[in-house]
């Protein structure tokens, strides 16, 4: 059973300052990982993605991949009250093929984020 | 560019009675993925079509069906409607990688 842990907070942090969010998955032969940010009441959006060990900027926003670990991390600096949501990790462990995707994306449970002003 | 287009955005539906959910993806992708997400078990993959072919496909019972015209366009069908079924359900496309970009998503209530 493949999966995709994260803590499901919340995670409180006051505004400026640095959000960690982690994500552990069980499946070695993931290949990409991602993360979404989630308002309460809407879709899921693609904010991250890495597939290769080590970071990934992004402005505000860093990923971190380590697949010895199997441990991805999302982090947010200088959070402001308008990044409070749920970020859900997701880890897929198809192949990569031309014209499309293979595979799907597993999905962690997401961890709450409150960012007080 | 246009996203993800779904509809309807809200469904009400009996048990027992099936219903068609309809995702139009960006422009250009060819690949769709529909999900399911409840609070209780968050989200859930269903099944993925690429080119009118169903590449992949998640653990949901056999009243969960889906297909994908030629124009990228993709329905998904659930027959026989219980009441566990209520939840969002999601399509995402994509282009050439692994990136998935998700529509507003369906709103299914069984009552």
């Amino acid at each position: 059973q493949k999966e995709v842990e994260q803590n499901s907070g919340p995670l409180s942090v006051p505004e400026g300052a640095i959000a960690s969010l982690n994500c552990t998955y069980s499946d070695r032969g993931s290949q990409s990982f991602f993360w979404y940010r989630q308002y309460s009441g809407k879709s899921p959006e693609l904010i991250m993605f890495i597939y290769s060990n080590g970071d990934k900027e992004d402005g505000r926003f860093t990923a971190q991949l380590n697949k010895a670990s199997q441990y991805v991390s999302l982090l947010i600096r200088d959070s402001q009250p308008s990044d409070s949501a749920t970020y859900l990790c997701a880890v897929n462990i198809g192949l990569r093929r031309y014209g499309g995707s293979q595979g799907n994306l597993i999905f962690g449970k997401g961890t709450k984020l409150s960012v007080k002003p | 560019k246009a996203g993800v287009t779904q509809t309807p955005r809200y469904l009400i539906k009996t048990r027992g009675q099936q219903v068609t959910l309809s995702c139009s993806p960006i422009s250009g992708h060819r690949s769709v993925s529909w999900y399911q997400q409840t609070p209780g078990q968050g989200l859930q993959f269903l099944f993925e079509y690429f080119s009118e072919t169903q590449r992949n496909k998640g653990n949901f019972p056999g009243r969960f069906s889906g297909r994908q015209f030629s124009n990228s366009r993709s329905e998904m069908n659930v027959s026989t409607l219980e009441l566990g079924d209520s939840a969002l359900y999601l399509c995402a496309s994509s282009l050439e990688a692994y990136e998935q970009y998700f529509g507003p998503g369906t709103r299914l209530t069984v009552t």
